[in-house]
């Protein structure tokens, strides 16, 4: 497709219950970002892969938070023993660099909601 | 910590009118500045951006002015319409070679509210 996917829409999960988020960005797009916006606020990074190699994951809250894009393209953000700070929109966002600017598109979003 | 502070929280104007947001950074490595649109359930789409080498940028109605030495930059939306209400976000990347890549790093967001 023409723009970076993301499913699910949306996500209910139980206290506790591990889920995963899955992102397909845009075709030929090196850099692929994972987002965390809470409620009212802007985006928070999360990890930057270039390729399949994770370069930057110094935003992750937690050692339960874990992405991996094995393959350079679709990438997956899981989340392990979910709790309810968990809550929140994640983004994921595609980019490329020409020389001059950085392109990036977001995918519209999945909400998790932790109950 | 915040590293880009943005205000106002909140913005509403009358048709026509030239809604102007204001953004404020303190790290020098940042080198790559842009603005963000974003409607209610769906993610943020890139508007305008501006490098530091130049200290204003004008696409269509928007309108970015870059000051270098306050380290803050804005955002201005002329003759704004209806359908510019949303929320918008600036935000601030550093240079390319750092380790992050170009990671953004957001304000808290302005939402627009532009009245018939």
């Amino acid at each position: 497709g023409a723009g970076v996917s993301q499913s699910p829409r949306y996500k209910v999960a139980k206290r506790g219950q591990d889920v995963a988020l899955r992102c397909d960005p845009i075709s030929g797009h090196v850099s692929l970002f994972w987002y965390q916006q809470a409620l009212g606020q802007g985006p928070e990074f999360l990890t930057y892969f270039q390729n399949e190699a994770q370069l930057d994951k110094s935003g992750l809250p937690s050692d339960r938070f874990f992405a991996e894009r094995p393959e350079g393209s679709v990438s997956t953000l899981k989340i392990q023993r979910t709790q309810q700070e968990d809550s929140a929109v994640y983004l994921c966002a595609s980019s490329f660099f020409n020389g001059e600017s950085y392109g990036y598109t977001f995918g519209s979003g999945t909400r998790l909601t932790v109950v | 910590q915040q590293q880009v502070k943005q205000s106002p929280q909140s913005l509403i104007v009358q048709k026509g009118g030239i809604p102007i947001i204001n953004c404020a950074y303190e790290n020098t490595a940042f080198d790559y500045f842009p603005w963000y649109q974003q409607f209610p359930g769906k993610g943020p789409a890139l508007l305008i951006a501006i490098r530091p080498d130049v200290s204003e940028k004008k696409e269509g109605r928007f309108t970015i002015s870059f000051n270098k030495s306050a380290k803050q930059f804005s955002l201005h939306i002329m003759d704004s319409q209806p359908g510019d209400s949303a929320t918008y976000f600036c935000a601030a990347s550093p240079d390319l070679n750092s380790n992050s890549g170009y990671a953004l790093n957001f304000g808290k967001g302005t939402s627009l509210l532009v009245t018939p």
